[in-house]
């Protein structure tokens, strides 16, 4: 069930730039982490970033480091991913989700990706 | 912290019980996620800390394991769950996923 909205994407040519957005409503979104998640053309899922909620922090995976920033804007309720000197292997449908926590029976925390975007493509191409 | 899952993909029909594995590069307790993903669709969360379903996902799905290996199991295959499978350890940041399981009748 689709919960996040999302825009940006489209076509870029190879060292191009693009911005996703990523929003959500009130505290559905603004107390938790967000995570960027892709998928490119007969791929698997692959973590791309993720923020924390009060965007102080954040993790990317190597092969975005340096090129993508991902950040928190609080006054519009919505977390972006700049994307620079974007590549052919960046060619992917990205997914914002919401990092939930959940506490198991020990009373463990565990992060969940428990809300999702819709999705939005981002084809760098000549 | 790697996840290595197999199969890549399995051949069911419906009814069938099918049951998909995950192996970590090291102990992480119960620290893992399943997701299902449909094409043109967002994913969606089945069960997180290794054996807890997700609020409103169907009871034929279940997950079990801890330390290094996990499992999910579908008991009574229908045909909406044919898509791909995902675990993801949330352990340690990077939460990556395993590569996934293409299930298919």
């Amino acid at each position: 069930e689709v919960q996040l909205v999302m825009s940006g994407g489209g076509l870029v040519q190879p060292g191009g730039s693009l911005r996703l957005s990523c929003g959500g409503s009130g505290s559905t979104f603004s107390r938790f982490w967000t995570t960027w998640v892709r998928q490119a053309p007969g791929k698997g899922l692959e973590w791309v970033a993720t923020i924390k909620y009060d965007g102080r922090e954040a993790w990317y995976v190597d092969s975005v480091k340096g090129r993508f920033t991902i950040a928190r804007d609080t006054a519009e309720n919505s977390v972006h991913l700049e994307m620079n000197s974007l590549r052919v292997e960046d060619t992917a449908v990205y997914f914002c989700a919401r990092v939930g926590l959940f506490y198991d029976f020990g009373g463990y925390p565990h992060d969940v990706l428990d809300m999702w975007g819709q999705g939005t493509s981002v084809t760098v191409s000549s | 912290i790697q996840m290595t899952q197999s199969p890549s993909s399995l051949s069911a029909s419906v009814g069938d019980r099918v049951s998909i594995t995950c192996r970590a590069s090291q102990t992480i307790d119960n620290h893992v996620n399943w997701y299902q993903h449909i094409p043109g669709r967002a994913p969606i969360l089945l069960i997180k800390a290794g054996s807890t379903l997700q609020t409103g996902v169907p009871s034929r799905f279940s997950g079990s394991g801890s330390g290094t290996q996990f499992t999910l199991t579908i008991r009574g295959v229908q045909p909406e769950d044919f898509a791909t499978y995902y675990c993801q350890q949330s352990y340690r940041t990077p939460h990556i996923f395993g590569q996934g399981t293409k299930l298919e009748i």
